[in-house]
Parts: C-alpha cells; sequence; structure tokens
C-alpha cells in the first residue's frame, strides 16, 4: 500500500522558516517512475503545486515562489522535505505532498496518486 | 504558464442527474490533462488522466474528453458520494497548474 504522510508545525510566525516532511511507503524514491511533488490550498481556495523533486534528484519549483522554497530528499529515510522562507499569513493554507503517477507516462510527474492527508499551517503572530 | 480555466465555478444537481464541467487551458497540451475530486477536508482523489483514461477503482459514471484546449468531465447517474469540487491540472509543462475548481452540490 503506497502511502504519504505530511508533518510540520501547525503555527509558524510571519518571516519565520517553515519546514515540512513528507514521509512516504510502499515506493522507493530511488524508482524513477516515482517523483513527489508539494502542494498548497489555502483555505477554501484552489490548489497550488509548489515543488517536484524527481528521483535523480532534480527539481523543478513554482516560478512565483522559487526564490522561497527548497526541496530535497533522503531516499534511505523515505522523506522529501519542503523548506519555505520568509512565511506571511498569505501562506496559510493545507500543505500536501503526493506521489507523481506513472500512467501513461513514466516520467512520474505529471499526475499525483495517492496524495497524503495534509497538514495545516497557519501563519501569525 | 499555462492558465486553467474552469466552468461552471458551480453547479446544483440531483441524484441520478448528468453534469458536465469543462476545462480550458490558455494553449495547447494535447491530452495532458488530469481531473481530481476533492470532499471537504479531505486530500483531492485522482480520477482521470491523460484527458480521458479512467483511474483503476474510478466508477464508470465518470468520463474525460478533449484534446488541444477544451477538455470535459462529465459525471453520469449521480451519486451522493459525487457531491464535491472537482479540478482539472494540466499536465503538459512545468510549473503544473490547476484550474479554480468546480463545485457539485445537491439541488
Amino acid at each position: 500500500q503506497v502511502t504519504l504522510k505530511e508533518s510540520g508545525p501547525v503555527l509558524v510566525k510571519p518571516t519565520e522558516t517553515l519546514t515540512l516532511t513528507c514521509v512516504v511507503s510502499g515506493f522507493s524514491l530511488a524508482n524513477p517512475k516515482f517523483g513527489v511533488s508539494w502542494f498548497r490550498q489555502p483555505p477554501g481556495k484552489a490548489l497550488e503545486w509548489l515543488a517536484h523533486i524527481f528521483s535523480t534528484d532534480e527539481k523543478s519549483y513554482s516560478a512565483s515562489l522559487k526564490t522561497r522554497l527548497s526541496i530535497s530528499k533522503d531516499t534511505s529515510k523515505r522523506q522529501v522535505v519542503l523548506s519555505m522562507t520568509n512565511m506571511d499569513p498569505v501562506d496559510t493554507g493545507t500543505y500536501f505532498c503526493a506521489r507523481g503517477a506513472p500512467y501513461h507516462d513514466t516520467a512520474g510527474w505529471r499526475w499525483f496518486d495517492p496524495w497524503g492527508q495534509g497538514t495545516l499551517v497557519t501563519v501569525s503572530s | 504558464d499555462i492558465q486553467m480555466t474552469q466552468s461552471p465555478s458551480s453547479v446544483s444537481a440531483s441524484v441520478g442527474d448528468t453534469v458536465t464541467i469543462t476545462c480550458r487551458a490558455s494553449q495547447v497540451i494535447d491530452n495532458w490533462l488530469a481531473w481530481y475530486q476533492q470532499k471537504p477536508g479531505r486530500a483531492p482523489n485522482f480520477l482521470i488522466y491523460a484527458a480521458s483514461s479512467l483511474r483503476s477503482g474510478v466508477p464508470s459514471r465518470f468520463s474525460g474528453s478533449g484534446s488541444g484546449t477544451d477538455f470535459t468531465l462529465t459525471i453520469t447517474n449521480l451519486q451522493p458520494e459525487d457531491f464535491a469540487t472537482y479540478y482539472c491540472q494540466q499536465a503538459h509543462s512545468f510549473p503544473i497548474t490547476f484550474g479554480q475548481g468546480t463545485r457539485l452540490e445537491i439541488k
């Protein structure tokens, strides 16, 4: 069974750095079929893609957030970590990690299944 | 970035009805499109990939179509568990982008 689970702080202060961890099971982060992306969703709003990491360690970032984001992985620990600097109240929302699904295309980044349950992060002083 | 525009933003329907949601891309994305269902407080649930291929286990009352810039998600014989928000996502190129969502409500 493939699962992903996000963890991190529930509350962060403005200007602080957010660090979130996604622990995966049921697949290997070294498998070229599977990458992992991070997404977020402000309350009542749409999904937003943030960053993706491939098995090769190649990374891709949202252009609008690129200067604030860093994604990394530790294959042996089955973890993908996302850091976001200079947090602001507009960054409040639920953050999800999800596995790239190799359906129709084996690159493992085009669509995402499954998703973690998400973790709600509130930015407030 | 490729912009994805869904319509309508919300729709009301009854159990047993058929509903169609449309998604338009700001440029040609071939068939690189996915659909997700999301219920309140839950993670998105992957439904359709490559515009028209159902993920294993997704009921056949869900179907997708389209290519290029215009896509549709159709749900026939609506069931109570189908009332949720639906998102399209382009998978043509980074950055990955989503539509703004379509909320399907019970009439």
